[in-house]
This record gives C-alpha cells, structure tokens and sequence, in this order.
C-alpha cells in the first residue's frame, strides 16, 4: 500500500530537549515537505526537499531542520524545541513537486512542547 | 505574492442541501489546483486535480470546476458524512505547494 509514514504520532517534550519527527514513503516519490497546520493558519510549509541532498526553506523554517540522506525518508529536527512549535506536523511527499503532481500526506504528528 | 483565499470559514447544511465551496487563487506559474478532505486529527486526503480553466472533474456527490482565477467545490444533495473540513491547494513554479485555511463543512442529518 502507498503510504506515507510518520513516528512518532503523539509526543509531549519539555522545552530545550531535542527530538526527531521520522518520515518514511514507499513511493519512490523523489520530492518530500514537512508542513506544520495550526487553527486558523492553515497548512504552512516548513522545509522540502526536491530529491536526495537537496533541501530548501519553506515558509516557516525557524527552529527547525532536516536532512534527506535517502530517498525514502526525511526526518524533521527539531534542536532545542520551544512552546511556540506545539502543533500538528505533517509529512507528505510527491512524484516529482507541484507541477501537477499530488502530494499525499501522512497521519500527521501530535507535538506539545511544555 | 501568491495566495490562496477559502470561502466560507465554515459552512452547516441540512442533509440534501446542495451548495459550493470557493477558492480563489492567484500565482504565478499555476501548476495545478488540488482540493483535499480533511477529518479532525487526520491527514489532508486527495480528491482532484485541476489543470487548465473549464476543467471539471466529479467524484461521487463533488464536483470540481476551475477558472482562470477560482475554484469552485459543489456538493450534491450532502450527506452527514461529508462533515470535514475541504482544503485547496495550488502548485506555484517548480517548487511550491500553496494552502488556504480550508472550509469547515458540516451536514446535519
């Protein structure tokens, strides 16, 4: 099954303590994003990645970092998090980017920062 | 700067009551408007692409059209359901995926 995979899916941490978001699609889709989604601020895009060693900023990319060491995964960074990153972190991934490809998204993954 | 604008916030319909969500864009370089559903705590799912303005494509009780500057998200005769919240998206050049805040929709038996 096509799918995009996201660990862990709910996590609490304390501020300072750094934590990794893993993502995983079986897709061989060479394009991967992480997006953050927060109430009334819609989904808003943190870092993508066009293909292996190939990463870009997105909209909001303070406090935050990746890496794309093999196609299949992207793991989001988070160093030393703070309250203001608790929110709903998705991964998602496509063929090739937005021309006109579709992205798919994983699950999504709870993170509180108290 | 490219945007994507959703209208309404939210929207509460009777069961059978047919109506259209609205999104609006504006981009340089579009590369395809995509619609997603959306349930509480779960994540965006696929539903349509569009390429080029007059497209439409239909999907059970939806309905997707597009115009060079909106589309349009028409739901036949709704059923409970339906309840969720629907997303639209543009690809924007080579790079950029582009989300509005989404319509929370919710039928009424």
């Amino acid at each position: 099954e096509a799918q995009v995979t996201q660990n862990p899916r709910y996590l609490i941490t304390v501020t300072g303590k750094k934590l990794t978001v893993t993502c995983s699609q079986n897709m061989n889709h060479e394009y991967m994003s992480w997006y953050r989604q927060d109430p009334g601020l819609g989904l808003r895009q943190i870092y993508y990645s066009m293909n292996v060693e190939v990463t870009d900023k997105g909209d909001v990319p303070e406090g935050y970092k990746v890496s794309r060491k093999e196609k299949r995964n992207f793991p989001l960074i988070l160093e030393s998090p703070s309250p203001n990153q608790t929110s709903l972190y998705f991964c998602a991934s496509s063929l090739q980017g937005p021309s006109g490809n579709t992205i798919y998204f994983g699950e999504g993954s709870w993170l509180t920062v108290v | 700067e490219d945007q994507v604008t959703q209208s309404p916030e939210a929207l509460r319909l009777q069961e059978g009551e047919s109506s259209s969500l609205n999104c609006s864009y504006t981009v340089s370089g579009l590369r395809g408007l995509f619609w997603y559903r959306q349930d509480p705590g779960k994540g965006p799912e696929f539903l349509f692409t569009l390429y080029s303005a007059g497209e439409e494509k239909e999907k059970e009780r939806l309905k997707a059209t597009l115009t060079k500057k909106e589309s349009f998200l028409h739901i036949t005769a709704p059923k409970p359901e339906d309840s969720a919240t629907y997303l639209c998206a543009v690809g924007s050049g080579t790079y950029k995926y582009i989300f509005g805040t989404g319509t929370r929709l919710k039928v009424l038996a």
